[in-house]
């Protein structure tokens, strides 16, 4: 099946930096590419929507200007977490569907576990 | 806006015991439903999908599910569970818009 990679796979940061997250479909073309937040013991929450050539759409409660989200290409979304703090210590998770449409399986990339200290 | 509801949060059984899964999800629209695993250390990874047809869809390692529409339910089920198959379950809906929406996840812990 198709592969989605992200990297860094964990990356730990003193609070006020910034950090960016990169979320890569391998071998397959994705226009649209879904970032999560996953905290401990919980489902993952839907932060953003990221399209390539466009600007994300963001889901409620979830600050834009915190959360910068650029699709660059058909292959690659970053995540970039602006002055982290460590209420931002979370698991983060994209994937990225392998057509267009609502009944296509979405591949989930392995995670980035980021601990602001 | 949907949401989907995991009834167990967290299942314990013994090797060759069945398992289900209860998933009830709430949109008025068209949807499709997704059964993933996350196995310790793991990515999330596809067990099965429904979107259309035979309500009963199978997946992956044995496992399947069944849509029923009037209920808004998507159970899993696995007659004969193995140690293996320790993970964390989670429910999706996808709307027309394509985005995911994950029940809390269900624990399951098999003991050999």
């Amino acid at each position: 099946g198709a592969v989605v990679s992200q990297h860094p796979s964990w990356v730990i940061c003193k609070s006020g930096t910034s950090v960016k997250i990169e979320c890569r479909s391998l071998d397959f073309q994705a226009t649209t590419m879904f970032w999560y937040r996953q905290f401990p013991k919980q489902s993952l929450m839907l932060m953003a929507t990221s399209n390539e050539g466009s600007k994300a759409t963001y889901e409620q409660g979830v600050e834009k200007d915190k959360f910068l989200i650029n699709h660059a290409s058909l292959t690659l979304s970053t995540l970039t977490v602006t002055s982290a703090h460590p209420e931002d210590s979370s698991f983060y998770i994209c994937s990225a569907p392998e057509g267009s449409g609502s009944s296509d399986t979405q591949y989930f990339g392995p995670g980035t576990r980021l601990t602001v200290l | 806006a949907q949401s989907v509801s995991q009834h167990n949060h967290h299942v314990i059984l013994s090797e060759a015991a069945s398992l289900e899964l209860g998933c009830n999800y709430s949109y008025g629209g068209t949807v499709n439903l997704f059964w993933y695993v996350q196995y310790p250390g793991q990515h999330l990874q596809l067990l099965l999908k429904y979107f259309s047809g035979d309500p009963l869809v199978k997946g992956i390692k044995g496992f399947e599910a069944e849509f029923i529409k009037s209920k808004f339910s998507f159970n899993l089920r696995k007659p004969s569970v193995q140690w293996s198959d320790t993970a964390e379950y989670f429910c999706a809906v996808n709307t027309n818009a394509g985005k995911s929406t994950f029940g809390d996840g269900t624990t399951l812990t098999v003991k050999p």
